[in-house]
Parts: structure tokens; C-alpha cells; sequence
């Protein structure tokens, strides 16, 4: 059965940093491409980062550009997403996403997300 | 750009055939494929629709994408209760290198 798990998320002052982690599990991660996508709350879906099975293809949304770093590590079947300088609109829910087969913008398989929330 | 315009609501009663449209440009959804996620209350987004009209595995036929220029719509027929939910588009954008969501359109089966 295919698992993605998010950890790492919580209450951040603005300016600060928080790493997150998705941990897989079920399916072969180290060939898979991964994204993080973001939903602030009662709001829609916000793609923020993909990275390629073997890192060596990433991208950012503007949005987090120069400030969210997007990593993984195949042998602990792993994803990252170290975010800095974090903003009020940062506040939302992370998920971690399994890249499907077919194309740029599908997403086959989600985690639960982890929360982050941006406040003094 | 940044979301992909989505009608915010759409309703229907149940057994009525109800259609999301969403629209784009010659940068994401002409040139690239499209899309759809369900997100039913308080859930994750699950895959609904991909390569413009594929449902996976599981995905009741009910359910059927389409795609023409710059625009994509989702179609649900014999409408149920349970269908109520979120329903965003996404799509690669070539210009960004980057994914656009739609906006999503909230479904109420009336």
C-alpha cells in the first residue's frame, strides 16, 4: 500500500525556518518524482515545488522561490522541503505528492499534510 | 497567471449531469495535459481525472474530462450525494515551469 506521511509542521514566528519531511513507503520512491502542494486554509490548491527522481531536475513556484529548498533522499525513502524567511502566507497545509506517470500536473497519490502555521 | 479561472460553485440535484469548466492558455492547458482532483470535506485531494479524459482505477465512469483549445471541463452525470466536494483543475505551464491549479469550484448536490 502506497504511505505518504508528513511530519515536521507547526507554529513558526514570521522570519523563521521550519523543515518538513514526507516519508514514503509502497511504492519504488528512488524512481519516482515528487511535489509539494500547499492549500493555505479555505483556500484552493497551490503547487510549490517539484523534484525529480534523482534531484537532478527541481523547480519552484514564485511564490517560495529563494526561500523553500526542495530535497530528497532516496535511501531513507524520503522527501524535504527546508522553508526559510517564512511569511504569514506561508500558513497552510503541506502535502507531499507521488508524481504519476503520465504527465507534468498528476499527482496519483497524496499524504495527509502536516500544518504550518506563520504567526507572532 | 497564477490559478486557472474555475466557476467558484456549481450545483445540481441528484441524477442531474453537472459540468466544471476551466480555463487556460496556449502556455498550460493547449499544449499540456490536464488534470482533475476531487477533494471531498476535510480530505486530501485525490486524482480524478488525468491525460485529460483517464479516470484510475476505481473512479466510477460517472466521471469523464475533456479538453478543447485552451479549456478543460469536467463532467459528472447522475449526480449523488457524495459528490460533494472540491474540484480543482491543474495543468503545466510552460511559461512558468511550474503546475497551475484552477481555482477550484465547490459542488452542492442540492
Amino acid at each position: 500500500e502506497v504511505q505518504l506521511v508528513e511530519s515536521g509542521g507547526g507554529l513558526v514566528q514570521p522570519g523563521g525556518s521550519l523543515r518538513l519531511a514526507c516519508a514514503a513507503s509502497g511504492f519504488s520512491f528512488s524512481t519516482s518524482e515528487m511535489t509539494w502542494v500547499r492549500q493555505a486554509p479555505g483556500k484552493g490548491l497551490e503547487w510549490i515545488s517539484y523534484i525529480s527522481s534523482k534531484s537532478k531536475t527541481i523547480y519552484y513556484a514564485d511564490s517560495v522561490k529563494g526561500r523553500f529548498t526542495i530535497s530528497r533522499d532516496n535511501a531513507r525513502n524520503s522527501l524535504f522541503l527546508q522553508m526559510n524567511t517564512l511569511r504569514a502566507e506561508d500558513t497552510a497545509v503541506y502535502y507531499c505528492a507521488r508524481g504519476g506517470n503520465n504527465n507534468w500536473s498528476e499527482f496519483d497519490y497524496w499524504g495527509q499534510g502536516t500544518l504550518v502555521t506563520v504567526s507572532s | 497567471q497564477s490559478v486557472l479561472p474555475q466557476p467558484p460553485s456549481a450545483s445540481g440535484t441528484p441524477g442531474q449531469r453537472v459540468t466544471i469548466s476551466c480555463s487556460g492558455s496556449s502556455s498550460n492547458i493547449e499544449n499540456n495535459n490536464v488534470n482533475w482532483y476531487q477533494q471531498l470535506p476535510g480530505r486530501t485531494p485525490k486524482l480524478l481525472i488525468y491525460n485529460n479524459n483517464q479516470r484510475p482505477s476505481g473512479v466510477p465512469d460517472r466521471f469523464s474530462g475533456s479538453k478543447s483549445g485552451t479549456s478543460a471541463s469536467l463532467a459528472i452525470s447522475g449526480l449523488q450525494s457524495e459528490d460533494e466536494a472540491d474540484y480543482y483543475c491543474a495543468a503545466w505551464d510552460d511559461s512558468l515551469n511550474g503546475v497551475l491549479f484552477g481555482g477550484g469550484t465547490k459542488l452542492t448536490v442540492l
